[in-house]
């Protein structure tokens, strides 16, 4: 069965600090894809990133990283200089290459501080 | 270019009364999944509809169900409500055509409150 895990509940930084979200991940399948979303006040999801299992090539995108580590079974996001407007939840999520749904961690609530 | 829409936005039902939720998909998608999100937890997945069919479903009982129309717009239906299903109700539209995961888009939801 497909599991993902975010330890960190909540995380609390001072604007411009860079925060790092954990995710392990948890799959039998060879072929699989990691995805990273964020959902603020307004609950909607929004879209970050989406890393197929054949590639671990970090990503990154403005003030956003991406480092997939298969080795560890890990998919982290780091946000570098972190802006008020960085504040929300974000979700680690997974699907398989059959089994098309997303299952998704918990989250991580982070609140960035002026 | 529209994104995801989803109507109601928000609800307040009794239980044991019939819910029914909608979905318009992103232009040029035609895969629609319905997630139920409880208040502090991830999204989990209830269904999703492909060339209007049922193609995958979650851990939900029978009293949950959809429909996809010709146009792709999808419907959530709950029987016999519980006060437990109060929660928000995501809708997410993707492209099936490319083989393997497809990246789903959602939208605003629908907070369902069952008194």
């Amino acid at each position: 069965a497909q599991k993902v895990t975010q330890a960190q509940t909540e995380i609390s930084v001072v604007e411009k600090e860079d925060v790092t979200l954990d995710c392990v991940y948890e799959t039998r399948d060879t072929t699989y894809y990691l995805f990273w979303y964020k959902q603020p006040p307004s609950g909607e999801l929004v879209f970050l990133i989406r890393r197929n299992s054949f590639d671990e090539q970090n990503e990154i995108s403005g003030r956003y990283s991406w480092n997939f580590q298969k080795s560890t079974s890990s998919f982290n996001f780091t946000i570098t200089a972190s802006q008020v407007v960085d504040s929300a939840v974000y979700f680690c999520a997974l699907s398989e290459e059959v089994r098309r749904a997303l299952t998704f961690g918990s989250g991580t609530r982070l609140q960035v501080q002026p | 270019d529209a994104g995801v829409t989803q109507s109601p936005t928000h609800l307040i039902k009794t239980r044991g009364q019939q819910v029914t939720l909608r979905c318009s998909p992103k232009s040029g998608h035609d895969t629609v999944s319905w997630y139920q999100q409880a208040l502090g937890q991830g999204p989990q997945f209830i269904f999703q509809y492909y060339e209007e069919e049922e193609r995958q479903r979650g851990n939900f009982p029978d009293r949950f169900s959809g429909h996809q129309f010709p146009n792709y717009s999808s419907e959530l239906n709950v029987n016999a409500l519980l006060l437990g299903d109060s929660a928000l109700y995501l809708c997410a539209s993707s492209f099936s055509g490319g083989g393997g995961a497809d990246t789903q888009y959602f939208g605003p939801g629908t907070r369902l409150t069952v008194l």
